[in-house]
């Protein structure tokens, strides 16, 4: 049973440019929630998506912007990248108000 | 969600049991008690959650205290593999379709794991 997947792995950007992250949950799971890391520091949520729509959204700015499909799976979109866009991205799946488990992460850097 | 206090660093020998704290005094009843941990640059891996029993899972054991203010990770037989950041978060209980459904992540403890 494969875990959470995310693509990119590394992904390397210039400022102003627009990017597009993928997140495919765990098998039996609904639920997405994307989580932006910067170094050095935890975690920090970005928003969650339950049948299709966002459901709650952490303090980022409408530039952060995301979708899911009705096979579960979800894009994470960030606009016009900023320098302090750079961190790595983790896409976490759950059932509807469960556990949540983590991919591996995307690292976005922006020059 | 309530807010959490862990030590910031922690040692613990090869081979025994490693107790990480957590404080969260102003727990709700219906807020879980969720333990991640983190190795460097990887995704958080989850670890055990409860709510006011005893939990234990085949990584780990969580005790939470009775008022529920505080809890103990334990990893009984700690390894070298498990030198990461342990984050403990306190979460409102499954199926509220309000903002209890995210993860809020403090500093965390780093645990190293001396041979």
């Amino acid at each position: 049973d494969a875990g959470v997947t995310q693509s990119p792995t590394h992904l390397i950007k210039t400022r102003g440019q627009q990017v597009t992250l993928r997140c495919s949950p765990k098998s039996g799971h609904d639920t997405v929630s994307w989580y932006q890391q910067a170094l050095g520091q935890g975690p920090q949520f970005i928003f969650q998506y339950y049948e299709e729509e966002e459901r709650q959204r952490g303090n980022f700015p409408d530039r952060f912007s995301g979708h899911q499909f009705p096979n579960y799976s979800s894009e994470l979109n960030v606009n016009a990248l900023l320098l302090g866009d750079s961190a790595l991205y983790l896409c976490a799946s759950s059932p509807w108000g469960g556990a949540q488990f983590f991919g591996p992460g995307t690292r976005l850097t922006v020059l | 969600d309530a807010k959490t206090t862990q030590p910031p660093s922690m040692d613990c020998a090869e081979g025994r049991a490693a107790n990480l704290p957590c404080n969260h005094s102003t727990i709700s009843g219906n807020e879980y008690v969720y333990w991640y941990r983190q190795i460097h640059s990887q995704g958080p891996q989850y670890i055990i959650h409860g709510l006011k029993n005893n939990e234990t899972n085949e990584m780990a054991s969580l005790i939470i205290t009775e008022d529920r203010k505080s809890s103990t990770l334990i990893l009984p037989h700690a390894t070298l593999r498990d030198t990461a950041v342990y984050y403990c978060i306190v979460r409102v209980a499954g199926g509220v379709k309000t903002s209890g459904s995210r993860l809020t992540f403090g500093e965390g403890t780093q645990l190293t794991v001396n041979p």
